[in-house]
């Protein structure tokens, strides 16, 4: 189903680059959100984003960056800065507070 | 901040079996516990979700329930089928200084595996 869209699906990088991820939605949600989710882990909070021009750290925003210049588009960028980058990134949207998210299909990143 | 703690880790269950899943979170001001299906390979999904003023939910073979006193919260899965196998994920929401964001803390995840 549509709503959010992440891409690219598989992403390689060698260590030391900066790779961007993009996540678009046609939801008109104000909230955005990226997750990190790790085998055995639960979803963890990189950054969210509220309004337009505005986003807060999540609980691992360390060796990350984020925009939001547009409503329908919040990109990821992984830093070099980030020590163990290899993970599946959920980008997320909602309408905000308790209403339901919406996750993207994921962005599975490989860095070696 | 928040901590959700989610057991079991893994669940296997026959078909027609019930299935139970329990989460604990550690702050008292969460009002808001949503469960999430992934299936494999594919993003999470909403299954069910229960808000801090109601103490159960159902949803034909899904239901939640939430004892705010003892600050768990558990999902129950009726009459399993294997297309119920997946990973379920459990989440609470602090919604105190997060603004109008939804700052969900998610459970590690239990993987259900419904067997013939």
């Amino acid at each position: 189903d549509g709503g959010i869209t992440q891409s690219p699906k598989y992403l390689f990088r060698k260590e030391g680059q900066n790779v961007t991820l993009s996540c678009e939605q046609n939801l008109n949600h104000d909230a955005m959100y990226w997750y990190r989710q790790d085998p055995g882990q639960g979803l963890r909070l990189i950054y969210y984003s509220q309004i337009v021009n505005d986003f807060q750290k999540g609980d691992i925003a360390e060796g990350y960056s984020v925009s939001r210049e547009k409503k329908e588009s919040f990109p990821l960028t992984v830093t070099s800065a980030q020590k163990n980058p290899t993970a599946f990134y959920l980008c997320a949207s909602n309408r905000g507070l308790d209403s339901p998210l919406h996750f993207g299909n994921g962005t599975r990143l490989t860095v070696t | 901040g928040e901590n959700v703690e989610q057991h079991p880790s893994t669940l296997s269950v026959q078909e027609g079996d019930s299935a139970v899943i329990k989460c604990t979170y550690s702050d008292s001001a969460s009002n808001y516990f949503p469960w999430y299906k992934q299936e494999l390979g594919k993003r999470p999904q909403l299954i069910i979700d229960i808000r801090s003023n109601v103490g159960e939910k159902k949803d034909q073979r899904i239901a939640v329930t939430l004892n705010k006193t003892a600050k768990h919260f558990s999902l129950h899965i009726t009459e399993t089928q294997p297309e119920d196998s997946a990973v379920y994920f459990c989440a609470a929401l602090l919604a105190i200084n997060t603004g109008t964001a939804s700052k969900l803390t998610f459970g590690t995840g239990t993987r259900l595996q419904v067997t013939l």
